[in-house]
């Protein structure tokens, strides 16, 4: 299993400046996840974070607006730029567990930063 | 990504069973089915995944249909703590697809 822990676990951020938030693993892992999870909706991918090289982005998130850094195996950080109140969210890190044989069986998730642009 | 579909809600009684459905009908032969909950205010956990097979593990069994178009995701004794939005998640066996896609899963209530 995984322990993930995310920094902040909560902000309130005026629209137009910054927020980074900090994702920290108890193990070494290759990838890296970021979801939005958007009042009452479900969550949707964000990007996909590899240690040394650059972060893969979904289709709608670009890396002006969601620059992310990933200097080692245990973590990653999310910035979330130039904020808006459509911004307001909650933003989760995850993590894959190898199964058997390598097989990709489970994904753990962090507890969350929730985020609310004024 | 194969598509799913779930209820948009469901209600149970506390300790009695509960059977959440999910219809995956475009599912490919390389399709595992993965089951993950959140519960209110946390991230989502891993519940349970099969292939073909019904599976068994200490928090909910899963069982498939033989043409593997539906599964059904069974709590044997639903508890307060069971209610969260259970989503039914498809994902290709092998390769370097670890992307999870959620849809909008089931609310489970339970009543005590």
């Amino acid at each position: 299993s995984a322990v993930i822990s995310q920094k902040p676990s909560r902000d309130i951020c005026q629209r137009g400046t910054s927020l980074t938030i900090q994702c920290q693993v108890d193990s070494q892992v290759t990838m890296m996840f970021w979801y939005r999870q958007q009042p009452g909706q479900s969550l949707t991918l964000i990007a996909t974070a590899n240690q040394g090289s650059e972060a893969t982005y979904e289709s709608g998130f670009v890396i002006d607006k969601f620059p992310i850094s990933r200097p080692n195996l245990t973590f990653s950080t999310l910035t979330v730029s130039n904020m808006s109140p459509e911004d307001s969210s909650i933003y989760l890190c995850s993590v894959p567990s190898p199964g058997l044989a390598g097989g990709i069986y489970e994904q753990y998730f962090g507890p969350g930063t929730r985020l609310t642009v004024t | 990504d194969a598509k799913t579909t779930q209820p948009n809600s469901m209600e149970s009684n506390e300790e009695e069973p509960v059977h959440l459905p999910c219809n995956h009908s475009t599912i490919s032969g390389t399709d595992y089915i993965h089951w993950y909950r959140q519960l209110p205010s946390q991230g989502p956990e891993y519940v349970i995944h099969g292939l073909t097979s019904n599976v068994n593990n200490r928090m909910a069994s899963l069982a498939i249909a033989e043409d593997r178009k539906s599964s059904t995701l069974i709590l044997h004794r639903a508890t307060l703590r069971d209610a969260a939005v259970y989503y039914c998640i498809l994902r290709p066996r092998g390769g370097s697809n670890y992307k999870l896609t959620f849809g909008k899963g089931t609310l489970l209530t339970v009543n005590p």
